[in-house]
């Protein structure tokens, strides 16, 4: 089946430092979702890219959506000790019913 | 608004034992979504609904079968629980177009 790959798998850093993680797919998608997940809840949306090329910002989170549509980023500047979590990003393939495909997640921790 | 609320939060069963896993949704959304999160696999589709009355296979059905009993609700029940369903189960819904999906906070599954 279609896969995603996101990296890193996890990220320890000290409190200020901005963060990069990225997800790559052979395939071509449509839609590009960028979700936060909170120990012991559902992820929370945080960013959606819905035309490639497309760079959008929520505060200190910027994602954008590659331009070859088969890849997405996502940076944290200033990292806060609540960024803490897992990320994760969920591709919509073209012409799909609207299935998404989910990366295996980056786990963020943030040192004070 | 509640949102996506899901029950229960947690639940212990015996391998062979059957359950229920209850999902509402409150934003009057058409598609409904069952996923499963395992440590490293990111969230897998299990089962989903794109309208009242309609369900699909997702990327990991066996072992489930689901019900979309109207437009709210959408439960998730396993006949034979198995250790390998030990797992945290995700109920997700979401509205029409490029809409994207909002989450429960889960049910933490676990089959000894």
């Amino acid at each position: 089946g279609q896969q995603l790959n996101q990296s890193p798998q996890s990220m320890f850093i000290q409190e200020g430092e901005d963060v990069s993680m990225n997800c790559t797919s052979s395939s071509i998608f449509n839609t590009w979702l960028w979700y936060k997940q909170d120990p012991g809840e559902g992820p929370v949306l945080l960013i959606a890219l819905y035309k490639a090329g497309e760079l959008t910002s929520n505060g200190r989170l910027t994602a954008q959506f590659g331009i070859t549509r088969k890849d997405s980023f996502l940076n944290i500047s200033a990292s806060i000790p609540s960024d803490v979590g897992i990320y994760f990003c969920a591709g919509r393939l073209s012409g799909n019913t609207g299935k998404l495909i989910f990366g295996q997640g980056t786990t963020l921790q943030v040192k004070p | 608004n509640a949102g996506v609320t899901q029950t229960p939060k947690f639940q212990v069963l015996k391998t062979g034992q059957s359950m229920t896993l209850q999902c509402a949704q409150d934003m009057n959304h058409n598609s409904m979504y069952w996923y499963r999160q395992d440590p490293g696999m990111g969230l897998r589709l299990i089962y989903y609904s794109a309208s009242e009355g309609t369900t699909d296979k997702g990327e990991v059905p066996n072992g489930y079968n689901v019900s979309r009993l109207n437009k709210r609700e959408f439960s998730l029940r396993l006949e034979s629980a198995a250790p390998s369903q030990t797992s945290v189960y995700f109920c997700a819904s979401r509205g029409t177009g490029n809409s994207p999906l909002h989450f429960g906070n889960g049910t933490r599954l676990t089959v000894t």
